[in-house]
């Protein structure tokens, strides 16, 4: 159990475009997802919360307007990535909160490059 | 707000020998604790965690850790390290009422020499 799934698993775009990635709890409900960033050979840095049902809430110093989460159902969390540049070039990857307990699972994560 | 230290970003041991990884957190009350291993290109795994009881914690694939609250630490061991254990390993500390309290280290990179 607890399985939590990402896709795309790589994407590559050009700079400009936009690039959805997304996130689903496959074997249980989840009301909070969260979306993480890591760089090379770095700890996980947390973007934002997801709550189903209501807006995201962002970590300081990450851009709302440029990172769009929507968490449309008690399943499915989607990351955004607006207009983006070369320097958003990074691993992404989701966890989903168990209803439960304090535990996230996490996805596989999603490895965005843009040229 | 809390906090984790892992202090040995890279460790290096022979595969069969036995391995501790070190994880000291910071937290005003009961801390939640976890660890998770990532492989290259991959997401994270849990592989325990410690909410309460018993303060020695079997996880998967083999390993355990001991919750010290003395200590604040929560070390990670496994008795017989294998090849596949090669990989990064993070330590987390969360909070039950705090939904995106969840704080992790900086990780540490278990190479195994074979």
């Amino acid at each position: 159990g607890a399985v939590v799934s990402q896709h795309p698993s790589r994407v590559i775009c050009k700079s400009g475009t936009s690039v959805k990635i997304e996130c689903r709890s496959l074997d249980f409900q989840a009301t909070t997802m969260f979306w993480y960033r890591q760089f090379p050979k770095k700890s996980l840095m947390l973007m934002a919360t997801s709550n189903e049902g209501s807006k995201a809430t962002y970590e300081q110093g990450v851009e709302k307007d440029k990172f769009l989460i929507n968490h449309a159902s008690l399943t499915l969390s989607t990351l955004t990535v607006t207009s983006a540049h070369p320097e958003d070039s990074s691993f992404y990857i989701c966890s989903a909160r168990d209803p439960g307990l304090p535990t996230q699972y996490f996805g596989p994560g999603t490895r965005l490059t843009v040229l | 707000a809390q906090s984790v230290t892992q202090p040995d970003i890279h460790i290096t041991v022979s595969e069969g020998a036995s391995l501790e990884l070190r994880c000291n957190y910071s937290y005003g009350a009961t801390p939640y604790l976890f660890w998770y291993v990532q492989s290259p290109g991959q997401g994270l795994q849990l592989l325990l965690k410690y909410f309460s009881g018993d303060t020695l914690v079997q996880g998967i694939k083999g390993f355990e850790a001991e919750f010290k609250r003395s200590q604040s630490s929560f070390n990670l061991r496994k008795p017989s390290v294998h090849w596949s254990d090669a990989a990064e390993y993070f330590c987390a500390v969360g909070a039950l009422y705090n939904n995106n309290d969840m704080r992790f280290g900086a990780g540490t990179r278990l190479t195994v020499k074979p």
